[in-house]
């Protein structure tokens, strides 16, 4: 069975501090995406990657940057996390090979919780 | 920008009856339209898509309809089970972009 994991389900982490979320995927999708989602506001997307070593911002860029040094993994930093910040992230992967997208695959969810 | 939008945000449906929910979408190009199925604690997956050289699609009891006039698509579900109870989105492929513009939601209650 095809999956996206992601590293943590749960992580509490103070204001101000450092924060990585793990993603890897195991189909050999070239993209990959970040989406936060809070209640009443759906999904956000802040970054996605079409390649290795490639990012793009999404809509909700600020605070955050990531990193895709390799096809299989793309991780979302919290440069200095703040309250604003606590939520569900959901990492995806897809593929669109010969010009065709295809349906993304979700992770199950890191619920972050800044204190 | 372009935009999905989706009605109703909540729907509330007796057992055994059928539910339809419904996406608008701005871009003319769009040419893909996934929906989700989101339960509780988990990430949203995959349930049934449709693209635009169809204009329905069925899978068991769901199915999707799309209008590429009315730049409309509908997920239907029929005979609607406890287990249906979650949250769906519906999205559009963004243009030649590969990436998909995201409905904000529907919570579907299935009542015993």
């Amino acid at each position: 069975d095809v999956k996206v994991t992601q590293s943590s389900r749960y992580l509490v982490k103070r204001t101000g501090e450092k924060v990585f979320l793990e993603c890897v995927q195991d189909m050999d999708h070239e993209n990959m995406f970040w989406y936060r989602q809070d209640p009443g506001l759906g999904l956000r997307l802040i970054y996605f990657s079409y390649d290795v070593k490639m990012k793009e911002k999404g809509d909700i860029p600020e605070g955050y940057s990531v990193s895709r040094e390799k096809k299989e993994r793309f991780s979302l930093i919290l440069e200095s996390a703040s309250t604003n910040q606590t939520s569900m992230y959901l990492c995806a992967s897809s593929s669109s090979s010969e010009g065709m997208l295809r349906g993304y695959t979700f992770g199950s969810g890191t619920r972050l919780t800044v204190v | 920008g372009e935009n999905v939008e989706q009605h109703p945000s909540t729907l509330s449906v007796q057992e055994g009856d059928s539910a339809v929910i419904k996406c608008t979408y701005s871009d003319s190009a769009s040419n893909y339209f996934p929906w989700y199925k989101q339960e509780l604690g988990k990430g949203p997956q995959l349930i049934i898509d449709i693209r635009s050289n169809v204009g329905e699609k069925k899978d068991q009891r769901i199915a999707v309809t799309l209008n590429k006039t009315a730049k409309h698509f509908s997920l239907h579900i029929t005979e609607t089970q406890p287990e249906d109870s979650a949250v769906y989105f519906c999205a559009a492929s963004m243009g030649s972009n590969y990436q998909l513009i995201w409905g904000a939601g529907t919570k579907l209650i299935i009542k015993p």
